[in-house]
């Protein structure tokens, strides 16, 4: 069975740092490139970045909104993909997802639970 | 950036109600085109990618077409489990842009 779950969200103050978690079991981790969308409280999804997988030099692209505030990296030996963000700003607030890339990494076919990252003073 | 629009961002139908939602690009991205389903508090499902294949496990109900810039999301008769909120992805370009939303109410 296909599984992904995302830690470590928690409150964090504005210009914070926090390091979120995407373990994955159930499939060839190393295979895939994985994407990491996110959903503001109330609002609709926003793209936040993706990693390639071992074939295209694990090459990783972000939205205009995160890029260089915000790193992708994987540990495919732990079948775990990170996010690890920094200077976060209210407007960051919202339930971050991991999801499996399939089809030429053209769509997401699994997604985690999500996990709430709350930035505020 | 390519923008993605929906239409409409919310409808209100019955059950056994034939629903028709559209998302409009705004540039050409031939059928790299994905439709998910959300519903509330949890994460998004993919019902329908490349514009018209039908993900495994996904009601028959569902179906996709499109191509260009204009794409449609239809289910051919509304069951109570439907209640949800659709989105489109373009996965023409990086980032991959979502519309904003289209939610499915009980009339």
């Amino acid at each position: 069975e296909v599984q992904l779950v995302e830690s470590g969200g928690g409150l964090v103050q504005p210009g914070g740092s926090l390091r979120l978690s995407c373990a994955v079991s159930g499939f060839s981790f190393s295979g895939h490139y994985m994407d990491w969308v996110r959903q503001a409280p109330g609002k609709g999804l926003e793209w936040v970045g993706r990693s390639g997988n071992k074939d295209n030099s694990y090459i990783t692209e972000y939205a205009a909104s995160v890029k260089g505030r915000f790193t992708i990296s994987r540990e495919d030996s732990e079948n775990s993909l990170y996010l690890q963000m920094y200077s976060l700003k209210t407007e960051d607030t919202a339930v971050y997802y991991c999801a499996r890339s399939y089809g030429s990494g053209r769509s997401n076919d699994y997604w985690g639970q999500g996990t709430l990252v709350t930035v505020s003073s | 950036d390519i923008q993605m629009t929906q239409s409409p961002s919310s409808l209100s139908a019955s059950i056994g109600d034939r629903v028709t939602i559209t998302c409009r690009a705004s540039q050409s991205i031939s059928n790299h085109l994905n439709w998910y389903q959300q519903k509330l508090g949890k994460a998004p499902k993919l019902l329908i990618y490349a514009a018209s294949s039908l993900q495994s496990g996904v009601p028959s109900r569902f179906s996709g077409s499109g191509s260009g810039t204009d794409f449609t999301l239809t289910i051919s008769s509304l069951q109570p489990e439907d209640f949800a909120t659709y989105y489109c992805q373009e996965s023409h370009n990086v980032p991959r842009m979502f519309g904003q939303g289209s939610k499915v109410e009980i009339k």
